[in-house]
């Protein structure tokens, strides 16, 4: 398994503020990916973090909103931009080792936005 | 575009009783499919995996099977404990992006 650290556990944020969230993990890793748990909802990817470039997003996820940098194969980061209270969510890092089919996920990061 | 269903959406049993869960989903060309323990407000750990070229994979109390054919995978919990209560998430990767696409989860009660 795959050991993953995130921080901060939990904020209260203001809206029109910027947050970071760190995601480090034990060992190198392929993959790493972040994604957001909206309250009584099931997890929605937002992007690949890519190592030494711009991350993939997905449909709905935009990088201005989400700036995602990765500059090594243990650490990344996403900033949730410009909050709303729409942005409370927990959000996740998520990691993929080469030559393994199983995805580990951190703590969490619970965020409220007021 | 792959969609993932889950039932029942909740579940509460009495402590000592086999449960199954189950999980369907509308592309059957997948990789492999995963089964995960959320806790209330907390991080995803991971219970089974299976591959798309297996039946079943078990782990102590645990036995995942997949129909990849059909479409659906279960979840059997055998003597449930009140330990148990969580929610479990099923997700398969598909397509050629190997994106996980979740289900909508079913929130487990184990009763003393």
């Amino acid at each position: 398994s795959a050991v993953i650290s995130q921080k901060p556990s939990r904020d209260i944020c203001q809206r029109g503020t910027s947050l970071t969230i760190q995601c480090q993990v034990d060992s190198q890793v392929t993959m790493m990916f972040w994604y957001r748990q909206q309250p009584g909802q099931s997890l929605t990817l937002i992007a690949t973090a890519n190592q030494g470039s711009e991350a993939t997003y997905e449909s709905g996820f935009v990088i201005d909103k989400f700036p995602i940098s990765r500059p090594n194969l243990t650490f990344s980061t996403l900033t949730v931009s410009n909050m709303s209270p729409e942005d409370s969510s927990i959000y996740l890092c998520s990691v993929r080792r080469t030559g393994e089919d199983e995805q580990y996920f951190g703590p969490g990061t619970r965020l409220t936005v007021t | 575009k792959q969609e993932v269903t889950q039932i029942p959406a909740a579940l509460s049993v009495p402590e000592g009783e086999n449960l199954v869960l189950n999980c369907s989903f509308t592309d059957s060309a997948i990789y492999n499919l995963q089964w995960f323990r959320q806790d209330h407000g907390k991080g995803l750990t991971s219970l089974l995996l299976i591959q798309s070229s297996q039946r079943e994979q078990t782990s102590g109390r645990l036995n995942a099977s997949l129909d990849k054919s059909s479409g659906r995978s279960t979840l059997y919990i055998a003597a449930s404990q009140p330990g148990d209560s969580a929610t479990y998430l099923c997700a398969v990767v598909s397509g050629t992006a190997s994106k996980l696409t979740f289900g909508t989860g079913t929130r487990l009660q184990v009763m003393l």
